[in-house]
């Protein structure tokens, strides 16, 4: 799977919106973007994922570049409970379903919202 | 509430003892993933089973192990444990399919080796 780079940290305001930077210049044709956040020592939440467009749920919004190679996460309004550390993975997808989809988590973006 | 059920929440035993870590997927969910978070190495990928039989191994020692049940429950069996051990352990589950398909994790089992 490509690597992916996040800065260690960043801080935002309560009520900005957050955006959470990723680079992932060696991602290939089958790779999705996928975001996660871990809230202190929770389970890792799944926020958002995308191939090529960009994507928007109920949590985020995701816009990844025309050629691929970065992506940013956006929380529009970001809230106390939205301090995190923020993981952005790319993942193969085997189309034939033959594959593995194990995630590799780096060390992430830790977001802390002030406020 | 990810749908993906920890079994127990925290654990305390000593080096030596035998343990066993339970994760209900969520309902209709084939893959059965474990991860570990310890302090120093982050969040690693152990194994995956579907449909009950295994799929892919990551970083997991010999001394733990594994197994899918045919109700799609899993169960991660840890051994001769020692102090390094000490971490959690989480369980995640997806979709048959799965091209494309979010992984969604528990909330995790605390293990503490005293």
């Amino acid at each position: 799977d490509a690597k992916t780079t996040q800065p260690p940290s960043m801080d935002c305001a309560e009520g900005r919106a957050a955006n959470l930077p990723c680079n992932h210049s060696t991602i290939s044709g089958n790779e999705y973007v996928y975001w996660y956040r871990q809230i202190h020592s929770q389970g890792p939440q799944y926020i958002i994922h995308g191939l090529k467009n960009n994507e928007t749920n109920e949590m985020a919004s995701l816009i990844i570049t025309e050629d691929r190679k970065s992506s940013t996460l956006i929380l529009p309004h970001a809230t106390l409970r939205d301090t995190a550390v923020y993981y952005c993975i790319v993942r193969v997808e085997y189309y034939s379903g033959a594959g593995s989809y194990q995630l590799t988590f780096g060390k992430g973006t830790k977001l802390s919202v002030i406020p | 509430d990810s749908g993906v059920t920890q079994t127990p929440k925290h654990l305390i035993t000593a080096t030596g003892q035998r343990v066993t870590l339970r994760c209900s997927p969520r309902s209709g969910d084939l893959s059965v993933y474990w991860y570990q978070q310890s302090l120093d190495q982050g969040l690693q990928f152990l194994i995956q089973y579907y449909n009950g039989e295994e799929r892919a191994k990551g970083n997991i020692l010999e001394r733990f192990s594994a197994q899918q049940f045919p109700d799609l429950h899993s169960e991660l069996n840890l051994s001769s444990l020692e102090l390094g051990d000490s971490a959690l352990y989480f369980c995640a589950s997806s979709a048959a399919g799965e091209v494309g398909q979010p992984q969604h994790f528990g909330d995790g089992t605390r293990l503490s080796i005293l």
